[in-house]
Parts: C-alpha cells; sequence; structure tokens
C-alpha cells in the first residue's frame, strides 16, 4: 500500500496570510490526526478526524482549522498566520476504530516570514 | 493535564553497547504506549509498540517494557549499530475507542551511536 502523503513539502508565507495543507492517508483508514513538531514544544497534536467528524482537538487557538473528505482525505488550514506557526506539520493515519498504530506522513514545512 | 515524560534528552553509546530511553506518563487511562524513530528530516516512524496487558514485548534488538503500577515504560535497544542513530520518541494514548484518544509525546532523545 502506499503511504501517507502530504502536500506541499515546503511552503513560505508571511504573517496574516492563510494557509492550507493536504494530508491524503494509507488506501482504507479512515481516520486521520494532525501534530505540529517544533524545536521548542516537540511533537503537540492539533485535532483528529474520524469518518468526516472532528473526534478530539488540541490545545491550539481557533486559527487552526481541519475538515475530512468522504474519501478520507484531510485538509487542515491555519489562518492569520503568526511567526510562531513556523513548523513542521504532520499527519498520520490509523485504521481507525479498528485500531491504534498511527503512520505518519513526510510533513509539510511551514515558514512565515 | 496529561503529560509524558522522556529521558535522557540525548544519549551516547559505543556501537555494540545497549541504549535505554525511559518515559513516565500521567493520564493513568492510557494503555497504547508506541515509539518513533525519527531520522534528521523524516517522518517519524513506528518502531514498536505495546498494550497496557503486556509488559514486555520484543522485536529483533528492540524490547519495551511497561510497568503500568508506576505508570512507567523504557524502550531498550541491544548491540547498536550507526544506523540507530536519531531522535525516539515515546507517546502514550487512552483506547481508540475513547472520544479523547490522541498520541502524547515525550521530548525526544537524540542517540548517537559512535563506531
Amino acid at each position: 500500500k502506499a503511504g501517507v502523503t502530504q502536500t506541499p513539502r515546503y511552503l513560505i508565507k508571511t504573517r496574516g496570510q492563510q494557509v492550507t495543507l493536504s494530508c491524503s492517508p494509507i488506501s482504507g483508514h479512515r481516520s486521520v490526526s494532525w501534530y505540529q513538531q517544533t524545536p521548542g514544544q516537540g511533537l503537540q497534536f492539533l485535532f483528529e478526524y474520524f469518518s468526516e467528524t472532528q473526534r478530539n482537538k488540541g490545545n491550539f487557538p481557533g486559527r487552526f482549522s481541519g475538515r475530512q473528505f468522504s474519501n478520507s482525505r484531510s485538509e487542515m488550514n491555519v489562518s492569520t498566520l503568526e511567526l510562531g506557526d513556523s513548523a513542521l506539520y504532520l499527519c498520520a493515519s490509523s485504521a481507525g476504530l479498528a485500531g491504534e498504530t498511527q503512520y505518519f506522513g513526510p510533513g509539510t514545512r511551514l515558514l512565515v516570514l | 493535564g496529561e503529560n509524558v515524560e522522556q529521558h535522557p534528552s540525548t544519549l551516547s553509546v559505543q556501537e555494540g553497547d545497549s541504549a535505554v530511553i525511559k518515559c513516565t506518563y500521567s493520564d493513568s487511562a492510557s494503555n497504547y504506549f508506541p515509539w518513533y524513530k525519527q531520522e534528521l528530516g523524516k517522518r517519524p516512524q513506528l518502531i514498536i509498540d505495546i498494550r497496557s496487558n503486556v509488559g514486555e514485548k520484543k522485536d529483533q534488538r528492540i524490547a519495551v517494557t511497561l510497568n503500568k503500577t508506576a505508570k512507567h515504560f523504557s524502550l531498550h535497544i541491544t548491540e547498536t549499530q550507526p544506523e540507530d542513530s536519531a531522535v525516539y520518541f515515546c507517546a502514550a494514548s487512552r483506547g481508540r475507542m475513547d472520544s479523547s484518544y490522541k498520541l502524547i509525546f515525550g521530548s525526544g532523545t537524540r542517540l548517537l551511536v559512535r563506531p
């Protein structure tokens, strides 16, 4: 099976702009989780989607949002970008309610100038 | 709140020696504990995981032990090789059916295996 894919891989934006990141899970996986990775804060949970529904959300401001489509692909959006949003954004897919194992995509590296 | 502490933050060992990384979790409802290896510029890769109904699990040179009473779990790598050099993350989560299911990660351990 093909692994988790994310697009774009790299992105440069300026403060105040918004950005949309995309994640395609492993075929057959219905759950997508998003994480932010920074040198200072490590890996932090953003949110999880299962069957187009957000099941859980981490401690991030409302500027961070997401959605999942019927084909399980997921997008996350960050509005009004701040310098501190510069990070590697990772998505992970899992089979869903059948298992906990999460498989990560390569990430999107976002730089906010 | 939920928290996972990981030690040490850096670990340097001679090739062939063993390496041990320890984690402590705070959420007593956690019952799934994966370990990920992340090489520079690459995605985290699952190397081993353990569930709370098991005390130890081995996969070739890698083993994980879990002490639910003390809320500790550890990664053991034997006969280390230079290609084991990477950052290792532990994580803890509740069961998949729990609406609060999410991975809480430790801060990572940078392992360097000296040839």
